[in-house]
């Protein structure tokens, strides 16, 4: 079975500078990856995801996160960040079969 | 633009009753899910669906049952709710080959 741990609960950071959200998971098989975003009171939101090919994937809102097979990571990254990326963020994990495997979030909390 | 809707935002029920939570999707999409989210708990998967009248428990089924009668709708049910019940209740849909997952806006159900 898949797992997903997302290590920071809460990650503050000042706005415009960088900053970068952990995810490792755990599968025995090949995996595609995602980014969600949740916004106050919303659903969520696909920021990107890696399915094949490039490691480096790049998503919305000047998002971009890295996958690395050898040590089973998939971290968010964004080098400036705005007050209006203060969100909560999951990281998923999924073998294609259908169902998505959730972290437990990060919520990002950027401040003037 | 894809779609998933719930159709309560906000409902507050009484200890005991029946429950009935609506999601229709306009994507012709086969997969659906319904997840419950709680805060350090992140997602986690009740039951989902790959096809009409086809059901498979996730994580968490105790308490809970649905139902899909056409392609586009899953119902979540309550049979009795109980107070441990309250909590945000989100549904997706996915297509076959199952790359990513579309999220609804949520259903912040307290159970009093």
């Amino acid at each position: 079975a898949q797992s997903v741990t997302q290590l920071d609960s809460q990650v503050p950071v000042f706005e415009e500078a960088p900053v970068e959200l952990r995810c490792n998971y755990s599968s025995s098989v090949s995996v595609y990856l995602f980014w969600y975003v949740q916004y106050p009171n919303q659903g969520l939101q696909l920021l990107l995801k890696y399915l094949s090919g490039s490691t480096l994937v790049k998503g919305i809102n000047g998002f971009e996160a890295e996958f690395n097979k050898s040590q089973t990571s998939f971290h968010l990254r964004k080098p400036s960040v705005h007050i209006s990326d203060t969100a909560e963020y999951f990281c998923a994990v999924s073998t294609g079969f259908q169902k998505l495997v959730f972290g437990t979030g990060t919520r990002l909390l950027v401040s003037p | 633009d894809v779609k998933v809707t719930q159709s309560s935002r906000y409902l507050v029920k009484r200890t005991g009753e029946k429950v009935f939570l609506e999601c229709v999707q306009d994507m012709d999409h086969e997969n659906m899910f319904w997840y419950r989210q709680d805060p350090g708990l992140g997602l986690r998967l009740i039951y989902f669906s790959y096809d009409v009248k086809m059901k498979e428990k996730g994580d968490i089924p105790e308490g809970y049952s649905v139902s899909r009668e056409k392609k586009e709708r899953f119902s979540l049910i309550l049979e009795s709710a109980s107070t441990n019940q309250t909590s945000m209740y989100l549904c997706a849909s996915s297509g076959h080959g199952y790359t990513e997952a579309f999220f609804g806006q949520g259903t912040r159900l307290t159970v009093v």
